[in-house]
């Protein structure tokens, strides 16, 4: 059984970096077919893609986002990060990390159940 | 990026009712598009995939649809276990997109 699980601070001061970990169980981050992603969501925006992570290192970014993330894989401990630099209020969201399947359409057929990070001093 | 819209943006139903959810693309996407339920609470939970594919474990009462812009959501007769919150999604282009969402309360 495929399982994700997020983990990292709930409090992040502005124009510091969230950092957040998603932890894989019942599958290794190194089979092929499959991205791993970050998505979160507000109650203003909605569902919100991040970006994605390969095996192969290849990343992919929401240009909206893009100069300020960084998603990398950690195969070894079956893990993937977000950090997400200088940080406002605008980005307090439910974060989910989720796994993409890219056997040829690309859907996220695995999610974490969120973690919630709130940005305030 | 694309855009991604639906309706209605709320609904109550009765068991057993028919019901429909429509989302649109602001361009067309061929058939690159999910959809997916969210539970308060929880995480969305993919139904379908490439517009049609029924997910391993999905209730066949749920059906999708649709092709270039245009596609729906049908549960033909819903229960009172599909409350909850249903998003489309386009994998045609990055940056992937979903919708507003479509609440769906039951009567």
């Amino acid at each position: 059984q495929v399982q994700l699980q997020e983990s990292g601070p709930g409090l992040v001061k502005p124009s510091q970096t969230l950092s957040l970990t998603c932890t894989v169980s019942g599958v290794s981050t190194t089979r092929g077919g499959y991205y791993w992603s970050w998505i979160r969501q507000t109650a203003g925006k909605g569902l919100e893609w991040i970006g994605r992570v390969h095996k192969s290192g290849t990343t992919n970014y929401n240009p909206s986002l893009k100069s300020r993330v960084t998603i990398s894989l950690d195969m070894s401990k079956n893990q993937f990060s977000l950090n997400l630099n200088s940080v406002t209020a605008a980005d307090t969201a439910l974060y989910y990390c989720a796994r993409v399947n890219v056997t040829g359409d690309l859907f996220f057929d695995c999610w974490g159940q969120g973690t919630l990070v709130t940005v305030s001093s | 990026d694309i855009q991604m819209t639906q309706s209605p943006s709320s609904l109550s139903a009765s068991v057993g009712d028919r019901v429909t959810i429509t989302c649109r693309a602001s361009e067309s996407i061929s058939s690159y598009l999910n959809w997916y339920q969210q539970k308060p609470g929880k995480a969305p939970k993919l139904l379908i995939n490439a517009a049609s594919t029924l997910q391993s474990g999905v209730p066949a009462r749920f059906s999708g649809s649709g092709s270039g812009t245009d596609f729906t959501l049908t549960i033909i007769s819903l229960q009172i276990e599909d409350f909850g919150t249903y998003y489309c999604q386009q994998s045609y282009d990055t940056p992937v997109t979903f919708g507003p969402g479509t609440k769906v309360e039951i009567k």
